[in-house]
C-alpha cells in the first residue's frame, strides 16, 4: 500500500539535544511538506520542499532543518536552538506544489522534553 | 492571515443526526479542501471544493462555498459514533511564496454519541 510512514511515534529529547524524525513516502510525489500541531490548534507549517535538493522555509522554520536528498524522504531535525519542541510533527506529501492538490499525511510524530 | 476559521469549535450530537461546520477566511482564494483528523493521527483529505463551485458531495458529505462571503460549510448527513474527530478546512495558497501551501483553522472537535 502506498502512504507516508513517520518515524517514531513518540520521541523524548534532553536539553541541548538535536533530534530527527523521520519522514518517507512511497508515492512517488514531488512535494513534502512538515507540520507543527499544538494542543487544540491547527497545524503550522515549518519546511516544505516541492522537489528533489531544494527546500522553502515555512511559516516557524526557526530552530528547525531539513533535507530533501531522495524524493521519498524528508527528514526533520529539531535543533537545541528550538526552546519550546514539545507538539505533535505531522508530514505530508501531494504529487506536486499547485492549489488543487490534496495533501497525504503521515501518523506524526510526538515529541516531548525529557 | 490565510488560515480559516472553522465554528464551532466543539460539537456533540447524537447518532443519526446531521453535523454542520462553518470555516471563514479571509484572502481570495481557488480551492479549499476539507480534512479529518482522528485523535492522534495524522489528517486525511475529505473533499476539495474550487471557488467557481458552490456546492459539491461525496458519499454522506456535502460541502457549500460562498465566495462572496469568504465561507464554507461542511454538513455529515446521519451522523455515526465513527465521524468522531477533528474537522479542519484549509485555504491554498495560488501563488508566489504561498502556492500549494495549506492554511489551517483550528478545527471542529465533533463528538457522535451512540
Amino acid at each position: 500500500d502506498g502512504g507516508i510512514t513517520q518515524s517514531p511515534k513518540y520521541l523524548f529529547r534532553k536539553e541541548g539535544q538535536n533530534v530527527t524524525l523521520s519522514c518517507e513516502q512511497n508515492l512517488n510525489h514531488d512535494a513534502m511538506y512538515w507540520y507543527r500541531q499544538d494542543p487544540g490548534q491547527g497545524l503550522r507549517l515549518i519546511y516544505y520542499s516541492q522537489i528533489v535538493n531544494d527546500f522553502q522555509k515555512g511559516d516557524i522554520a526557526e530552530g528547525y532543518s531539513v533535507s530533501r536528498e531522495k524524493k521519498e524522504s524528508f527528514p526533520l531535525t529539531v535543533t537545541s536552538a528550538q526552546k519550546n519542541p514539545t507538539a505533535f510533527y505531522l508530514c505530508a506529501s501531494s504529487i506536486f506544489l499547485q492549489d488543487n492538490q490534496p495533501q497525504h499525511f503521515g501518523d506524526g510524530t510526538r515529541l516531548s522534553i525529557l | 492571515s490565510q488560515q480559516g476559521e472553522e465554528d464551532p469549535q466543539a460539537l456533540s450530537i447524537q447518532e443519526g443526526e446531521n453535523a454542520t461546520m462553518n470555516c471563514s477566511y479571509k484572502t481570495s482564494i481557488n480551492n479549499l479542501q476539507w480534512y479529518r483528523q482522528n485523535s492522534g493521527r495524522g489528517l486525511v483529505h475529505l473533499i476539495l471544493i474550487r471557488s467557481n463551485e458552490r456546492e459539491k458531495h461525496s458519499g454522506r458529505l456535502r460541502v457549500t462555498l460562498d465566495t462572496s462571503k469568504k465561507s464554507s460549510s461542511l454538513l455529515i448527513t446521519a451522523s455515526r459514533a465513527a465521524d468522531t474527530a477533528s474537522y479542519f478546512c484549509a485555504t491554498i495558497g495560488a501563488r508566489g511564496s504561498t502556492l500549494g501551501r495549506l492554511y489551517f483553522g483550528r478545527g471542529t472537535q465533533l463528538t457522535v454519541w451512540p
